[in-house]
């Protein structure tokens, strides 16, 4: 079975800051990894995909992700943070070229002081 | 294409009564997931379909919840006998390929009184 954990619930940067999002995964089967964004009051949506092809994946609004097998890690990262990057991001694994469902983790609220 | 949509957006009902959600995926999209969010957590998975074909419901899924696909086309959920324990956020997203990840509807927050 797949699972997903995000370290770190709530992460706070300055604008203009690194952000750094971590998500680990378990998987027994090379997995596709996502990450979605989910803005207040609004639903989730696809930030970027990684589906084995590059390791290194770049996705909307400048954010990227590696994939690390050794480390079985995804994390999400962005140069420069903004006011309009405070939400919360969510990591999920999917395994199989059938795969049905995603695990998602519990979510990471990102918050940008000023 | 306007996306996934969900209706109602929010329902509140007396515990012990039946709801009804409705799932309109993006028509091209053969495969339509449920899941369910509550507050602090990531999306739990109840259910999914490939076409009209319920694939996988999950093991904590109680009997109270059953899931459609007619003709592959929208979905619905029902819960009967609901409790205060199902009160959460209903997420409904479909996905042309499993590697393409999921495009999410809005949600249907139900509420238990």
């Amino acid at each position: 079975a797949q699972s997903v954990t995000q370290l770190g619930s709530h992460v706070s940067v300055s604008e203009g800051a690194l952000v750094l999002l971590r998500c680990n995964y378990s998987s027994s089967v090379p997995p596709y990894l996502f990450w979605y964004v989910q803005y207040p009051n609004q639903g989730l949506q696809l930030l970027l995909k990684y589906t084995s092809a590059a390791t290194l994946v770049k996705g909307i609004n400048g954010f990227e992700a590696e994939f690390k097998k050794s480390e079985t890690s995804f994390h999400l990262t962005k140069p420069s943070a903004h006011m309009s990057d405070a939400a919360e991001y969510f990591c999920a694994v999917s395994v199989g070229t059938n795969a049905g469902k995603s695990t998602f983790g519990d979510g990471t609220t990102l918050t940008v002081k000023p | 294409d306007t996306g996934v949509s969900q209706n109602p957006r929010h329902k509140i009902t007396k515990r012990g009564q039946n709801v009804t959600f409705r799932c309109d995926p993006i028509s091209e999209h053969n495969r339509l997931y449920w899941y369910r969010q509550t507050l602090g957590q990531g999306p739990e998975f109840l259910t999914y379909f490939q076409n009209e074909a319920q694939l996988e419901k999950s093991r904590l899924l109680s009997d109270r919840f059953s899931a459609e696909r007619p003709k592959g086309s929208f979905s619905t959920l029902e819960i009967q006998r609901t409790e205060q324990g199902d009160s959460a956020m209903y997420l409904c997203a479909s996905s042309g390929q499993a590697s393409y990840g999921y495009t999410f509807g809005s949600g249907t927050r139900l509420t238990v009184v």
